[in-house]
Parts: C-alpha cells; structure tokens; sequence
C-alpha cells in the first residue's frame, strides 16, 4: 500500500496568494482528515470527511480556508488568501473502521511558508 | 471535551538506557489511546495503539505501552532506546462513540539520544 499521499511536500507563497494542498487517503479508507502543526498550537483538526461528505469543519480557521473531497481518491485544502499565519505543516490523514478499531494513517505533510 | 498532557517538553537519555515518556488524557467514557513518532521533517508513523483487551501493547521498534485507567495513563516504554529512536513523540486520544472522530493530541516529547 503506498499510504497517505501529500503534494506538494513544501510550498513557499507571498501573501495574498492561492494555495492548494492535495490528498490522495489509503484506498478503501472512508474517513479522510485535515490536521495543522504549529509550534504554538500543536497538532490540531481543521476537517474531516466521511465518504466524501464533510462532518466537522469546526477547526476550519475562517472563511480563508476551505476543503473539498470530490471523490473517495482525493481531497484539496484550498487557503485564498494566504497569510504569514497560515504558516505550517498541514497533514492529511484516511481511517477506516474495522472491527471496533479505527486507526489514522498520516501522509508526510505539506511545509507551507507564507512571506 | 477530551485532552492529553504529556508533562515532558523535551529528554535526553543515554543510548541503551530505559525509557518512558509519560502521557495523561482526559475524557469521560473509554477512550482509544495512540502513540505516534515523529522525524524532523517526516510525518506522523503510528508506534502503537489501544482500543480495548490487554492493557499492555506492544508495538513496533520494540516500544510498548501500558494503559492504566485509574491513573488516565498510557505511558510508553522501551527497555533500550537507540540512537535512530530520537525523535518527537506524540500521545493522542480518540473517541469513536462520540462521534467525533477526529484524535486530540499532546504537546508532544522531544527525545535527545546521547552516545
């Protein structure tokens, strides 16, 4: 299985600009999450879908940010527009519930750095 | 709401030494306990994980953890730590009947490996 996949593996943007994070989860896995790494504020959740459909975006920063999961290979975090702030790793992580266990796999993250 | 403290910042211990980082959670019903490492500059690797049974787990790299509910314990141990072991590790807590699926995590512990 090659696992969570992540691109782009680092991203360096001014302000004010698009970008786009992507996801490819395990396949068969139908739990798909959004995480943010920071020094200050840790590993926290922005999102996460259950087959293709969003749950919980409560972590979702503001209206900036935004996350879509057209189908169950792919799902983007989209921030417009960006901020020095939104400097991080953004991990993206799948699950899949199987006998009363349900376990996350992490993709290697994408190193976002905004100027 | 759930939570997860791991008290030490940061250790530093000998190659071949004892170890045990310490992780305490909070939350009101059965929780799901992980240990994740993390790599300077890699993603989260699942060390181990606890759902339910036998209290104490064995993962890989030779670690184990011990879940102990009347402490809001799950402390993880290996009985001889080697240089590649350096590394951050994370605790974190899930809670499937909630819900939410989504892992709350510690501060996370920088292990120091000294020759």
């Amino acid at each position: 299985d090659a696992g969570v996949i992540q691109s782009p593996r680092h991203e360096v943007t001014e302000m004010g600009q698009e970008v786009t994070l992507r996801c490819k989860p395990i396949s068969g896995h139908d739990y798909l999450f959004w995480y943010r790494q920071t020094m200050m504020r840790g590993l926290e959740l922005l999102i996460y879908f259950n087959n293709n459909v969003p749950i919980d975006d409560s972590g979702m920063p503001e209206d900036r940010f935004s996350a879509k999961m057209p189908n169950a290979s792919f799902s983007t975090l989209k921030i417009q527009p960006s901020e020095p702030r939104d400097s991080a790793v953004y991990f993206c992580a799948s699950s899949q519930r199987q006998g009363g266990e349900e376990t996350q796999y992490f993709g290697p993250g994408t190193r976002l750095l905004v100027l | 709401a759930q939570s997860v403290t791991q008290p030490d910042i940061h250790i530093t211990v000998s190659e071949g030494a004892s170890l045990e980082l310490r992780c305490n959670y909070s939350y009101g019903a059965t929780p799901y306990l992980f240990w994740y490492v993390q790599s300077p500059g890699q993603g989260l690797q699942l060390l181990l994980k606890y759902f339910s049974g036998d209290t104490l787990v064995q993962g890989i790299k030779g670690f184990e953890a011990e879940f102990k509910r009347s402490q809001s314990s799950f402390n993880l141990r290996k009985p001889s730590v080697h240089w590649s072991d350096a590394a951050e590790y994370f605790c974190a807590v899930g809670a499937l009947d909630t819900g939410r699926r989504a892992l709350t995590f510690g501060s996370g512990t920088r292990l120091q490996v000294q020759p």
